[in-house]
């Protein structure tokens, strides 16, 4: 089992690009979570999905942000027209259930807008 | 709501000594669950323990123990025997039994000292 796969590892973006972070989760978990880790801060949650649903967006911007866990591939979160300030870790984890149990994270993706 | 907040920004220890972090969190959820997880400069995201809220047995995993208080709202982590690879961030974190959303606290710096 090869855990929950993210990539790419490092992603550098000018601004106004799109950014697409890209999280594969552990064999037999259906329940993703994308988390945002600005510099020396904790993690802050953005949005839980399942298998082509988006169950809780309340962390989410309201603008230029999305994330989609399409039925086959893995979940994908978007950002468009990339700003300074969208400069963090992502970081996905991913569960076999909602609850807290069997939670495990990805090594997460660095944007650097530039 | 849930929060968590972790009010020591900044700890050492010497190494083979003990230290306690502290960490305390507000919900309005019945069942949920408490974590305490590491993050050394790698930045992958470690579990280092967990604690069901419902269960009044304080949690161990080899040198590391919880002090969870419920009525206090309290769930501080323990290090025995410390050593220099403990050094890193530790975050205090909570999630809701129905979702799996976790909510982390601002982290503590940890140093282990030779």
């Amino acid at each position: 089992n090869a855990g929950v796969m993210q990539n790419p590892r490092h992603l550098v973006r000018r601004r106004g690009q799109e950014a697409r972070l890209r999280c594969s989760p552990m064999k037999g978990h259906s329940h993703v979570y994308w988390y945002r880790q600005l510099p020396e801060e904790g993690l802050k949650f953005m949005v839980y999905l399942q298998k082509e649903n988006i169950i809780d967006e309340s962390g989410m911007p309201k603008e230029r942000f999305s994330a989609e866990f399409p039925k086959e591939g893995p979940s994908i979160l978007r950002i468009q027209q990339v700003v300074r300030g969208d400069s963090a870790a992502y970081f996905c984890a991913s569960s076999p259930s909602a609850g807290g149990n069997g939670y495990t994270f990805g090594s997460g993706t660095r944007l650097t807008v530039v | 709501a849930q929060t968590v907040t972790q009010s020591q920004p900044e700890m050492s220890v010497q190494e083979a000594e003990t230290v306690t972090l502290s960490c305390t969190y507000d919900t309005s959820e019945n069942n949920y669950y408490l974590f305490w997880y590491k993050q050394p400069p790698s930045r992958q995201m470690i579990l280092v323990i967990r604690q069901e809220a419902y269960k009044q047995q304080n949690a161990t995993e080899n040198r590391f123990s919880v002090n969870f208080q419920k009525a206090a709202k309290s769930f501080s982590l323990k290090i025995s025997d410390s050593q220099l690879g403990d050094t890193a961030m530790y975050f205090c974190a909570s999630s809701s039994s129905n979702t799996g959303k976790l909510i982390f606290g601002q982290g503590t710096t940890l140093q282990v000292k030779p």
